[in-house]
């Protein structure tokens, strides 16, 4: 059984450029939930997407987007980059659409670096 | 809205020192409660979950009972190793709106050996 993959592992980018971070969800699972962790913090909830609809998001700006494809995969874009947006970006797929009994499983992550 | 507060670390302790970390947490509801660990330049991975008051999650050594009356979930373990040198994070399911998590700030453990 493969786990959670994310794509590129390390990224720099300057300020006011776009990025695409990608993401494989665990095999048989259908849920795919982003979060971003700022150093020395713990991670916040962007979004989540089930069966390739935006299923809740957190409190981020519009130029955080997302897309969920037909195999569960997931790609996160982030927009106008600004310097706090440099955090780990950690992917996470679970099994049932959510639920409040619901497992999560992350990657490694994608280490995100604005200058 | 919900929220999980931790323990501020770093915290020390020698090998096979007794560990508490402790998580309280705030929320509406009867949330799941998660304790996830992350080793230096990795992702998170699950330690041990708990869904209903009294319930108590165990793996690898480490325990926690799910406190419905306290709001708590308290990490433990008997005896630590170096090898438990890591951050913890406490986390909960929101049951407000989208089923997301929702972590506290971290707790790091350094174990001595």
């Amino acid at each position: 059984e493969t786990g959670v993959t994310q794509s590129p592992t390390h990224l720099i980018k300057t300020r006011g450029q776009q990025v695409t971070l990608r993401c494989s969800s665990q095999s048989g699972h259908n849920t795919v939930s982003w979060y971003q962790q700022a150093l020395g913090q713990g991670p916040q909830f962007i979004f989540q997407y089930y069966r390739e609809e935006e299923n809740g998001r957190g409190n981020f700006p519009p130029r955080f987007s997302g897309l969920q494809f037909p195999n569960y995969s997931s790609e996160l874009n982030v927009n106008a980059l600004e310097l706090d947006d440099s955090a780990l970006y950690l992917c996470a797929s679970s099994a049932v659409g959510g639920g409040r009994t619901d497992t999560q499983y992350f990657g490694p992550g994608t280490r995100l670096t604005v200058l | 809205g919900d929220s999980v507060t931790q323990m501020e670390g770093p915290v020390t302790l020698s090998e096979e020192a007794f560990l508490t970390i402790n998580c309280t947490y705030t929320a509406t509801g009867y949330p799941s409660l998660f304790w996830y660990v992350q080793y230096p330049g990795e992702g998170l991975q699950l330690l041990l979950k708990a869904t209903k008051a009294d319930d108590k999650g165990s793996n690898k050594g480490f325990e926690a009972t799910y406190r419905k009356e306290t709001t708590s979930f308290h990490l433990e373990k008997g005896s630590v190793q170096v090898s438990d040198s890591a951050v913890y994070f406490c986390a909960l399911i929101s049951t407000s709106g989208t089923y997301k998590y929702i972590f506290g700030t971290g707790t790091r453990l350094k174990v001595l050996a």
